[in-house]
């Protein structure tokens, strides 16, 4: 059984920084494509970030590149998402998203929320 | 705001068949396979559709994808109440190098 764990979020400043992690099990983690996909309160689907297999490609939504950074460890089965300079605009759910079609799985969610 | 356009809301009575359409361009739909999830209030959002027209294991073949040129359709035939929920496209877009999701459609069950 699939087992996704994230962890990380909670309220910041605009201005300061967080480090998202996203932990799976029951799985082969070096076969995925991991991506970061965001759900602001009441919006649509936004995706941030994703890093290939290897971590030896990473990509980045324009509103968010310079500021975030995706990484993993492949040996500890982990994603992770440093976030700084965070806006306010930032604020959502975040959902770490597994890619190897067709196996595909999604974490719970960890909220964010950027306020003074 | 995104590049892939959907329909905000469709509805039809239980039983029924809705179709959602999804909207692109050359340079995202155009040029890549689509994918459709499904998010239930809720929850984290789920696979339906991948590579165009494929489903996943577990899900229900009255669920299907198709795509046409710069544009794709999610549909959904004997529709029920557990459907509700929203749907989204998604693929890849070579000019942003970023991944786009479409705008999101509401199936509601009359």
């Amino acid at each position: 059984e699939v087992q996704v764990v994230e962890s990380g979020g909670g309220l910041v400043q605009p201005g300061g920084s967080l480090r998202l992690s996203c932990a799976a099990s029951g799985l082969t983690f070096s076969n995925y494509w991991m991506n970061w996909v965001r759900q602001a309160p009441g919006k649509g689907l936004e995706w941030v970030a994703n890093i290939k297999q290897d971590g030896s490609e990473k990509y980045y939504v324009d509103s968010v590149r310079g500021r975030f950074t995706v990484s993993r460890d492949n040996a500890e089965n982990s994603v992770y998402l440093q976030m700084n300079s965070l806006r306010v605009e930032d604020t959502a759910v975040y959902y770490c998203h597994g890619s190897y079609a067709p196996a595909d799985f999604w974490g719970q969610g960890t909220l964010v929320t950027v306020s003074s | 705001q995104s590049v892939l356009t959907q329909p905000p809301s469709v509805s039809a009575a239980p039983g029924q068949k809705v179709t959602i359409s999804c909207s692109g361009s050359t340079s995202n739909i155009g040029n890549d396979y689509v994918s459709w999830y499904q998010q239930l209030p809720g929850t984290a959002p789920k696979l339906l559709i991948y590579d165009n027209n494929k489903r996943p294991s577990g899900i229900p073949d009255r669920f299907s994808g198709s795509k046409s040129g710069t544009s794709a359709t999610l549909g959904i035939t004997g529709l029920q109440t557990g459907d509700e929920a929203d749907y989204y496209c998604g693929t890849w877009d070579s000019s942003l190098s970023a991944y786009v999701f479409g705008t999101g459609t509401t199936v509601t069950v009359l």
